[in-house]
């Protein structure tokens, strides 16, 4: 498995405003992932984010909204950019480790966002 | 499109006794499968996979699942459930082949462990 952390672990933040998440890995990973888990629900992707390349954005979500960097193997980040109360939510980082399809996705330990 | 199903929101089963949290899938190839827990105010963590060979799969904290073809289930197993099993547990759900496909993850079960 791998460490990750995640900066900060929680905020609270006034509507317009934007939050930058950061996401660092103890180990070199190809594919990285950002997701949103409402309050009670499920995992929902909001985009994967491989070294090299622009993110991928899953439907629903852009990229003005919700900027990501990655600029190495190691680290990424999520903005949540001019935020309103509905943006109020945990966000995950998950690398995915392994090879030869037998690869799973690991989890930070999320940043909870209440925006006022 | 591939789905997963956990059909119970909750599940309650008594400290000492054996617990089940079912799972069901749908998949257009091979599926591969994976159960996780979140504890309050934490993360997700991995406890086991299926990927292919034999049908039990062993994880982490004793758990162990059983993945049926037939039934297109995935159900969590533990012999002996602890007050410190409670947490939410999320079944997921990829196609394996072509290469990486997106997870998709089920609504989650709430289990609650009683002392």
């Amino acid at each position: 498995s791998a460490v990750i952390s995640q900066k900060p672990s929680r905020d609270i933040c006034q509507r317009g405003t934007s939050l930058t998440i950061q996401c660092q890995v103890d180990s070199q990973v190809t594919m990285m992932f950002w997701y949103r888990q409402q309050p009670g629900q499920s995992l929902t992707l909001i985009a994967t984010a491989n070294q090299g390349s622009e993110a991928t954005y899953e439907s629903g979500f852009v990229i003005d909204k919700f900027p990501i960097s990655r600029p190495n193997l190691t680290f990424s980040t999520l903005t949540v950019s001019n935020m309103s109360p509905e943006d109020s939510s945990i966000y995950l980082c998950s690398v995915l480790l392994g090879t030869g399809g037998a690869d799973t996705q690991y989890f930070g330990p999320g940043t909870r966002l209440t925006v006022l | 499109a591939q789905s997963v199903a956990q059909p119970e929101d909750q599940v309650n089963v008594a400290e000492g006794n054996p617990l089940t949290v079912k799972c069901t899938y749908s998949v257009s190839g091979n599926p591969y499968l994976f159960w996780y827990v979140q504890y309050p105010n934490r993360g997700l963590q991995f406890l086991l996979k299926y990927i292919t060979g034999d049908n039990l799969v062993k994880g982490s904290y004793g758990f162990e699942a059983e993945f049926n073809k037939s039934q297109t289930s995935f159900h969590l197993k533990k012999p002996s459930a602890l007050v410190s099993d409670s947490a939410l547990y999320y079944c997921a759900v990829r196609e394996g082949s072509g290469g990486y496909q997106k997870v998709t993850f089920g609504i989650g079960t709430k289990l609650q462990v009683i002392p």
